[in-house]
């Protein structure tokens, strides 16, 4: 059974930090990695994809990266804002079920001005 | 831009009663995907539709819960009878989800979810 865990759980840093936050997945046969972000009170925005075949997307100042074969993917925010803070979750999609996304519980990021 | 609508945003009702939520995925998209959210089990996956026809639906207690697909611009989830236990945001989501092994997947779009409250 895939697990997917998101460390640290919160993440409080200072306007304009460069940041990380880390996914491990316990079974490396995925068939995609996202990262989503979710507000308060609304659902997820995906931010990026990245396919099994891939090792990193590049999304404006987000960058997330993946390593199958340690089952790690990061995703690293250039130039934190304010607007940044929100809680972000990654998902892995099953190699042998692609519509079925295991979770992590997220990282909740408090970009403070 | 295209979005996946739910409704209804809020839901309070007495332990017992029926509860019927619903979900507008985004025109084009092959899968629809339910899932509830809460503090202490997170983000789990009920049920998912492939074209319209169910295609996993090992995340619902089964006894009370069913999700139907009546039509591509409608999707259903129902509670029967509800339970305190049920109260949860319950998302939709939406997706282009290519089921060949070596096609792409597209980012999954969620709604922005129905609370539910079980008094």
């Amino acid at each position: 059974k895939q697990e997917v865990t998101q460390i640290p759980a919160a993440l409080s840093v200072p306007e304009g930090e460069n940041l990380v936050l880390n996914c491990s997945f316990t079974d490396s046969a995925i068939y995609n990695l996202q990262w989503f972000r979710q507000d308060p009170g609304k659902g997820l925005t995906s931010l990026l994809l990245i396919q099994s075949s891939q090792r990193e997307q590049t999304s404006g100042r987000l960058n997330a990266s993946l390593d199958k074969s340690s089952g790690r993917s990061t995703l690293y925010i250039a130039a934190s804002q304010p607007g940044d803070s929100a809680t972000y979750l990654c998902a892995v999609s099953h190699n042998t079920n692609a519509g079925k996304s295991t979770f992590g519980d997220g990282t909740t990021l408090t970009v403070k001005p | 831009d295209a979005r996946v609508t739910q409704t209804p945003r809020h839901k309070v009702t007495e332990m017992g009663q029926e509860v019927t939520m619903r979900c507008q995925p985004i025109l084009g998209h092959n899968t629809v995907f339910w899932y509830r959210q809460t503090m202490m089990q997170g983000l789990e996956l009920l049920a998912y539709f492939r074209n319209r026809a169910p295609l996993d639906d090992s995340g619902m207690p089964k006894d009370r819960f069913s999700a139907e697909m009546p039509d591509a611009t409608l999707a259903t989830l129902k509670i029967q009878p509800s339970e305190p236990r049920d109260s949860a945001v319950y998302f939709c989501a939406s997706g282009l989800v290519a089921w060949g092994f070596q096609a792409s997947n597209q980012p999954q779009h969620f709604g922005d979810g129905t609370r539910l409250s079980i008094l």
